[in-house]
């Protein structure tokens, strides 16, 4: 079975560009999380879907972030214009909904690098 | 509120020594305690994790991690490090029992360093 694929797993853009990462999670997975690791730093919560619906987006840093879950399937998260601060890695898990305990399995990384 | 405090950056130990990776948390609520570990370019793979069950917590690959509520740390431990333990963990805690990403906070991570 497929565990949770991202890509890419890298990109370098310039600051002011647009740049889409895609995170496809393991099938059946209703919830998907984006977390990020900023250089030097903690990983970080973004935001939570379960299935198309935002669960909860209290980590999105600001509005230049766009997520998107169309269909409940894959999950795409959009930075436009990027900023040299969004550097970072950006995870992406899954999970099954309504197992306590249940363990989240995370993706290998996309590593963005604006210049 | 709850946070994470993992105590070293970088630990070097040789190949067939014990491994120590200390945590310390805190939590306003019963956590949910976890190690995760990641290898170059691999995703993050769970460890372990405590949920209010047994406060010592065996996981894959020889690790285990005891629960100590009264010095709110949950270490990491490994009798005999081996060259492909080489790698970063991170200590989190969830104040979440229904598991999944739900309210995760990440340590800064530790790298692991195996001397040959």
């Amino acid at each position: 079975e497929a565990g949770v694929t991202q890509f890419p797993s890298h990109s370098v853009i310039e600051k002011g560009q647009t740049v889409t990462l895609r995170c496809d999670p393991i099938s059946g997975h209703d919830n998907l999380y984006w977390y990020r690791r900023v250089m030097g730093k903690e990983i970080k919560f973004l935001l939570h879907f379960v299935k198309e619906s935002k669960q909860d987006e209290s980590g999105m840093p600001n509005n230049r972030f766009l997520a998107e879950r169309t269909g409940g399937t894959y999950s795409t998260l959009k930075v436009q214009p990027a900023e040299l601060e969004d550097s970072g890695v950006y995870f992406c898990a899954s999970s099954q909904v309504g197992k306590p305990n249940t363990e989240a399995f995370f993706g290998q990384g996309t590593r963005l690098t604006v210049v | 509120a709850q946070s994470v405090t993992q105590l070293d950056s970088h630990v070097s130990v040789s190949e067939g020594t014990p491994v120590l990776l200390r945590c310390n948390y805190s939590s306003s609520y019963s956590p949910s305690l976890f190690w995760y570990v990641q290898h170059p370019n691999k995703g993050l793979q769970l460890l372990l994790k405590y949920t209010s069950a047994a406060t010592l917590v065996k996981g894959i690959n020889g690790f285990e991690a005891e629960f100590k509520k009264s010095e709110t740390s949950f270490h990491l431990t490994k009798p005999s490090a081996h060259m492909s333990d080489a790698a970063e963990y991170f200590c989190v805690v969830s104040s979440y029992s229904g598991g999944g990403a739900d309210g995760l906070t990440f340590g800064k991570g530790t790298h692991l360093i195996i001397q040959p």
